[in-house]
């Protein structure tokens, strides 16, 4: 499996607080990302990195900001959260420079905005 | 626009075969990729089809025909395990951006 771990796993948070999701890789992967899940929805892009302070929106980015200051942490900021977001937030990473077109996926974080 | 359409759940025995389908239209096209997902885990990598064919990796097998905007899993041999989502995605034109269709839940049973 690839090395990647988000932290925290887990977070209950109030509306309207500011809410910081990391996502540290061990695999020197170019690429990681940021989705989120929900039901009948899917997984949808939120922000992607290209490298180190390389950064573009996805397909739901209102309402996230992203950091990435260095190659193996990508940071996710929710800077007033909001009920709607509410949800599973999973991080992936590819590698596809090097062939690695597939993306592999963190363990993800359940946050809760209440 | 974008859309991925996918079955939204499949019920198979034990043991059989099952194909999921997937039909996509986006605007670009770069490959198509399936994944495994079981309840409360991550998506975990399948399959990558680029080229129109058959794919085949043990027990699941992946097919694409670029033409009709059409792929298919095929699970053989099913176990219990194989009890999931199956995610189908497509890199639809910018590098490495995926975009993903709602899933498939597998249940199998015995």
């Amino acid at each position: 499996d690839a090395g990647i771990t988000q932290s925290p796993r887990h977070k209950v948070t109030e509306t309207g607080t500011p809410v910081t999701l990391r996502c540290h890789q061990t695999e020197n992967h170019r690429y990681m990302y940021w989705y989120r899940q929900d039901p009948g929805h899917g997984l949808r892009l939120i922000h992607y990195s290209y490298g180190v302070k390389d950064t573009d929106k996805g397909e739901v980015s209102d309402g996230y900001s992203v950091s990435r200051s260095k190659t193996e942490d990508f940071l996710l900021t929710l800077e007033s959260a909001t009920s709607s977001q509410t949800s599973v937030y999973f991080c992936a990473i590819s590698d596809p420079a090097n062939g690695g077109y597939e993306q592999y996926f963190g363990p993800g974080t359940r946050l809760t905005v209440t | 626009g974008q859309n991925i359409d996918q079955p939204t759940e499949m019920t198979a025995t034990e043991g059989a075969i099952v194909q999921i389908n997937c039909t996509y239209q986006t605007s670009g096209f770069n490959g198509l990729f399936w994944y495994q997902q079981h309840a409360g885990e991550a998506p975990t990598f399948l399959s990558y089809n680029v080229l129109d064919g058959l794919e085949e990796k043990g027990r699941f097998s992946s097919f694409l025909s670029r033409s009709k905007g059409y792929s298919y899993l095929l699970l053989k041999e099913l176990q219990m395990k194989d009890s999931a989502s199956y995610l189908c995605a497509v890199e639809g034109g910018a590098t490495n951006k995926l975009i993903f269709g709602t899933g498939t839940l597998l249940a199998v049973q015995p």
